[in-house]
């Protein structure tokens, strides 16, 4: 155990519906990261936080999702209207610090089914 | 753009063997590497990193070897145990970038008892 827990562990859900995912980083770790990652696939970068600030999101991250940490803790990220091609693990990490450096410790990710 | 890239997408050893599990890499902006395990089920867990201007660095039972000339990358594991079996990622950072990894595909490592 990491210390960064997501919720829920599994998500089924149908096409066209709206998924929303809960991450709770390492209480004292400013930067939140959340990842996509497809079976047999290296995680992919969605998005990252540095506390409430969303500073850069992939071209993975469509129109369709949405990420926020509006206090600078826990974070969520919103999929609307499911297709898919979004079934995947999505993984959260969280790391701190103001230098270079700094593991990210990885959550047990999210696994979405959409069927 | 940038890539990081296995060598091998499946290993099988011998339980007290040594393992070696290789990476390349594209981009000679990358700065800082990192090994990754990942159990089923689990998100992955940090084994080690290296930085660019290092070109070996050791941790318990693991090394990691750094060859900026080749762009190339690789993760020793020395005595393999069943509870090693797992994919094992590599992942980098451009430089000037402090915050997003860029993965690999990974290799899945089999430890045979």
């Amino acid at each position: 155990d990491t210390g960064v827990s997501q919720d829920p562990r599994h998500k089924i859900t149908k096409r066209g519906q709206n998924v929303t995912f809960r991450c709770d980083p390492i209480s004292e770790h400013n930067r939140l990261y959340w990842y996509r990652q497809t079976l047999g696939q290296g995680p992919e970068f969605l998005t990252y936080f540095q506390n409430e600030a969303q500073l850069e999101k992939s071209r993975l991250l469509s129109d369709r999702f949405s990420a926020e940490r509006p206090k600078g803790s826990f974070s969520t990220l919103e999929i609307q209207r499911t297709e898919q091609g979004d079934s995947a693990m999505y993984l959260c990490a969280s790391s701190w610090g103001q230098v270079s450096y700094n593991e990210q410790f990885f959550g047990p990710g999210t696994r979405l089914t959409v069927l | 753009g940038e890539s990081v890239g296995l060598h091998l997408p499946t290993l099988s050893v011998q339980e007290g063997d040594n393992s070696i599990i290789n990476c390349a890499y594209s981009n000679s902006a990358s700065d800082y590497f990192i090994w990754y395990k990942q159990e089923s089920g689990k998100g992955p867990q940090f084994i080690i990193d290296i930085r660019s201007n290092m070109d070996k660095r050791q941790g318990q039972r693991v090394t990691v070897l750094l060859n900026k000339t080749v762009k190339h990358l690789s993760l020793q594991i020395a005595a393999t145990q069943p509870g090693d079996s797992a994919v094992y990622f590599c992942a980098d950072r451009f430089g000037g970038s402090n915050y997003k990894l860029t993965f690999g595909k990974g290799t899945l490592l089999t430890v045979n008892p």
